[in-house]
């Protein structure tokens, strides 16, 4: 079946770093991706979406990388800030027309 | 605030008893999905509607689960004869297009004593 993973389950980053933020796929079928933002307490909160015919998308202050080859994905924030502290997730739009969520990334920015 | 309302909060149980959430979402949004969120762990599928039809069902999602969407506007899930288990946030979440972002409400969290 699909899983989504992320690789590291913590980042810490100083203010005002970049972050970079992974996550694999297992289903090369999978055509739709995006990434959600969750804070405490919280519903997760759209953030970036990317189709499989893209490899690059970006937004404000946040860019998504899709390697189909690898099926790997990735986000990257620049210059973080403190409110950017929150769990990432990633989720996969399978066949089915659902979504599958991946554990989560905690990313803690240090002030 | 994403436009997407869920009732209660918060709901504290004792084992047994039956519990409903209520998911009202974004009026124009055909498709609502709940989701199941357990500590740690990413939001877990359990059925989505497409208007009024309930399309798919997480084979993970027990007899006590049901929900229902019967007008094609807002949804609620019942857990019936909860269990300890059962305690986890419980998302919905409500999308216009298929190839288009879920617009999650902040969930109903369930503690089940």
């Amino acid at each position: 079946g699909e899983s989504v993973g992320l690789h590291l389950p913590t980042l810490s980053v100083q203010e005002g770093d970049n972050s970079i933020i992974n996550c694999a796929y297992s289903n090369s079928a999978s055509d739709y991706f995006i990434w959600y933002k969750q804070e405490s307490g919280k519903g997760p909160q759209f953030i970036i979406d990317i189709r499989s015919n893209m490899d690059k998308r970006q937004g404000q202050r946040v860019t998504v990388l899709l390697n189909k080859t690898v099926k790997h994905l990735s986000l990257q924030i620049a210059a973080t800030q403190p409110g950017d502290s929150a769990v990432y997730f990633c989720a996969e739009l399978n066949t089915g027309n659902q979504f599958y969520f991946g554990t989560g990334t905690s990313l803690t920015v240090i002030p | 605030d994403t436009g997407v309302s869920q009732d209660p909060r918060h709901k504290i149980t004792k084992r047994g008893q039956n519990v409903t959430f209520r998911c009202d979402p974004i009026s124009e949004h055909n498709r609502l999905y709940w989701y199941r969120q357990t500590l740690g762990q990413g939001p877990e599928f359990l059925t989505y509607f497409q208007n009024e039809a309930q399309l798919e069902k997480s084979r993970l999602l027990s007899d006590r689960f049901s929900a229902e969407r019967p007008k094609g506007s807002f949804s609620t899930l019942e857990i019936q004869r909860t269990e300890q288990g059962d305690s986890a946030m419980y998302l919905c979440a409500s999308q216009r297009l298929v190839l288009g972002e879920l617009f999650f409400g902040e969930g109903s969290r369930l503690t089940v004593l």
